[in-house]
């Protein structure tokens, strides 16, 4: 059985900190590393994927990869009110289907 | 405006009655997904479909059916054999090329509820 885990949270931060997320999964041969976004109520939306080992950085968001430690992280630089939502961690192997983690949800303070 | 739709938005069954939710995209993309969503939890595979004509069982099939007569909707039929189908669904599509970056993106969603 693939699994992907993410601690559930709630991970809370102040404005303008970083937010660090963690997932990690079970499968090996994972290829491809997916950050989806979800506020309540709401389906999710792509922020970002890397497939290869170090940090890949788009705005205000960094993802680092480690396969070897079998690790995936979201950085949330400047966290601001309106990131505060449940972000999920999604896995894919070539042509296989995604295996979603259960998600973690980011407060934000002001 | 290339995009996935689904409706209704809200949908309410009473016992025993099948329904049927709608997923259409204009994105030309190959593969068409169904998940479910219950509070608090992740996302669940219903069904999939990667090529018009042709779909597979996901992890939580029974209780569900699905049709791909065109390569741009792939209609969900939650039917009386499911007993607990109260929740959030979510049909989501992407190019099937085999590659690393292939990208699942999402439709607004459904939430069913039993009366």
């Amino acid at each position: 059985q693939k699994e992907v885990e993410q601690n559930s949270g709630p991970l809370s931060v102040p404005e303008g900190a970083i937010a660090s997320l963690n997932c990690t999964y079970s499968d090996r041969g994972s290829q491809s590393f997916f950050w989806y976004r979800q506020y309540s109520g709401k389906s999710p939306e792509l922020i970002m994927f890397i497939y290869s080992n170090g940090d890949k950085e788009d705005g205000r968001f960094t993802a680092q990869l480690n396969k070897a430690s079998q690790y995936v992280s979201l950085l949330i630089r400047d966290s601001q009110p309106s990131d505060s939502a449940t972000y999920l961690c999604a896995v894919n192997n070539y042509g296989q289907n995604f295996v979603f983690g259960p998600g973690t949800r980011l407060s934000v303070l002001p | 405006d290339g995009g996935i739709t689904q409706s209704p938005k809200y949908l309410f069954r009473k016992e025993g009655q099948n329904v049927t939710l709608s997923c259409e995209q204009n994105l030309n993309h190959d593969a068409m997904y169904w998940y479910r969503q219950d509070p608090g939890q992740g996302l669940r595979l219903i069904y999939y479909s990667q090529i018009v004509n042709d779909f597979q069982k996901g992890d939580i099939a029974e209780g569900y059916s699905v049709s791909r007569e065109k390569k741009e909707s792939f209609p969900l039929t939650v039917t009386s054999a499911q007993k607990n189908p109260t929740a959030f669904y979510l049909c989501a599509s992407s190019i099937f090329s085999g590659s690393r970056t292939d990208t699942q993106y999402f439709g607004p969603g459904t939430r069913l509820t039993v009366l």
